[in-house]
């Protein structure tokens, strides 16, 4: 199957600092969503982001499918940023298979 | 709000107990899909249900049973576990084999 790597594994911020995150995968992907699952465990859905770019406020995600790796973006970060982000390609299974993920601390 | 709703949302059982949990989505999606997730670790898949048929069970132990009574719904039996199963368990739906995973808040199982 696919093999996901998420780097940096753990990062901690300074609340308005900006951060990038990243994922790499070994095969060409149908499609790719990055999530945050907050303290609570909750999973919640950032970007479903196959190629190009997408921005949603203070987060924006880039996907290069032909070089097979996808960059997260948080802007200003705030301390409800805290939690652990996923990134989870589709390959030719159209499972998504989930990398370990970046544990991020946003400080006040 | 998360639209896949999940109950209960903890739930604490002896080895010898019989429990369920419960799933319910109404997106109209006919992918539904059970994860175990441990502490700092992903989730990790159990099955997948498309068009309310069993489509994965990725070699998951007997003791877990998945049933998907309509589109609607998805059930995971819980029977004879061990504490090494205490987990949290997220169950998931997409409009089908392809699409965007939604997730519910999870059910935190703790096994005595």
């Amino acid at each position: 199957g696919i093999q996901v790597e998420q780097s940096p594994p753990d990062l901690i911020l300074q609340e308005g600092a900006n951060s990038t995150l990243r994922c790499n995968f070994s095969d060409s992907v149908n499609n790719l969503q990055w999530f945050h699952q907050n303290p609570w465990g909750q999973l919640i859905n950032l970007f479903y982001i196959p190629s190009g770019t997408k921005q949603n406020g203070r987060l924006s995600a880039t996907t290069v499918a032909t070089e097979r790796y996808s960059l997260l973006y948080i802007s200003s970060s705030q301390t409800t940023d805290s939690g652990v982000y996923f990134c989870a390609p589709q390959g030719g299974s159209y499972i998504p298979t989930f990398g370990r993920g970046t544990s991020l601390i946003v400080h006040p | 709000d998360t639209e896949v709703t999940q109950t209960p949302k903890h739930l604490v059982m002896g080895m010898t107990n019989k429990k369920s949990l419960k799933c319910e989505q109404h997106m109209g999606h006919r992918a539904m899909y059970w994860y175990k997730q441990k502490a700092k670790k992903p989730p990790e898949l159990m099955f997948v249900y498309s068009y309310e048929k069993l489509s994965i069970n990725e070699s998951v132990p007997s003791r877990f049973s998945p049933e998907c009574p309509n589109s609607s719904l998805l059930n995971l039996h819980l029977h004879a576990l061990q504490p090494e199963d205490s987990a949290l368990y997220l169950c998931a739906s997409s409009q089908d084999w392809v699409g965007e995973l939604f997730f519910g808040e999870g059910s935190r199982l703790t096994v005595l």
